[in-house]
């Protein structure tokens, strides 16, 4: 069974807009992580944000925030002021247990 | 550089060769993770370590496949008979495991390219 699943393939933003990515997540584990990467043309991934299960609060790292809806089982990433160097693969990642889960991704490019 | 390392960072063999790839995690980090990548999906998980125990092997681990991490230091995979669909990125991550976050930082990869 998918435990991540990312819906968008591809995505477009106009440079210093907002963008949101969507991220739904399978578990039955009370506790569990959500993560999202960014993987450059590059291939580097580059870790950008963590939320635990138990987070009250939505997480914040300068631009990225994470949209922690439990009930709904998503996560959705917001990129605000989006800039040309955004353009990559975004993906959600979830751990539960000793597993870690990855979705396929979401190609993000940033128009001028 | 203090960053995960991986070596080589590509490697061509033919079919039925054994190859292995090596991971220097993070000096203090002590898990360590393997994935494989193909074009267009996201990172599937294969193995992890904390330390040297090896806690957790994906389904997708074949007996084709073995990991170590022998001092909890630097880590091994090797796949032995390559086959055609081996053909991948193999990623290693490590993390620090008393931060909550758990946060992985990635190595570069090794392009593995089976003929």
């Amino acid at each position: 069974a998918q435990k991540i699943t990312q819906t968008q393939p591809g995505m477009f933003v106009q440079e210093k807009e907002a963008v949101t990515l969507d991220c739904t997540y399978d578990t039955s584990d009370p506790s569990y992580g959500l993560f999202w990467y960014k993987q450059p043309s590059s291939g580097e991934m580059i870790f950008l944000i963590y939320q635990g299960s138990y987070d009250q609060q939505n997480a914040t790292e300068g631009r990225y925030s994470l949209n922690f809806q439990k009930a709904r089982k998503s996560a959705n990433l917001v990129i605000s002021a989006s800039q040309l160097g955004d353009s990559a693969m975004y993906f959600c990642a979830m751990n539960t247990g000793n597993q870690f889960y990855f979705g396929t991704g979401t190609s993000l490019t940033v128009i001028p | 550089d203090t960053g995960v390392s991986q070596d080589p960072r590509h490697k061509i063999t033919k079919r039925g060769q054994n190859v292995t790839f090596r991971c220097d995690p993070i000096s203090e980090h002590n898990r360590l993770y393997w994935y494989r990548q193909t074009l267009g999906q996201g990172p599937e998980f294969l193995t992890y370590f904390q330390n040297e125990a090896q806690l957790e092997k994906s389904r997708l681990l074949s007996d084709r496949f073995s990991a170590e991490r022998p001092k909890g230091s630097f880590s091994t995979l090797e796949i032995q008979r390559t086959e055609q669909g081996d053909s991948a990125m193999y990623l290693c991550a490590s993390s620090f495991s008393q931060r909550d976050a758990d946060e992985q930082f990635f190595g570069p990869g090794t392009r593995l390219t089976v003929l």
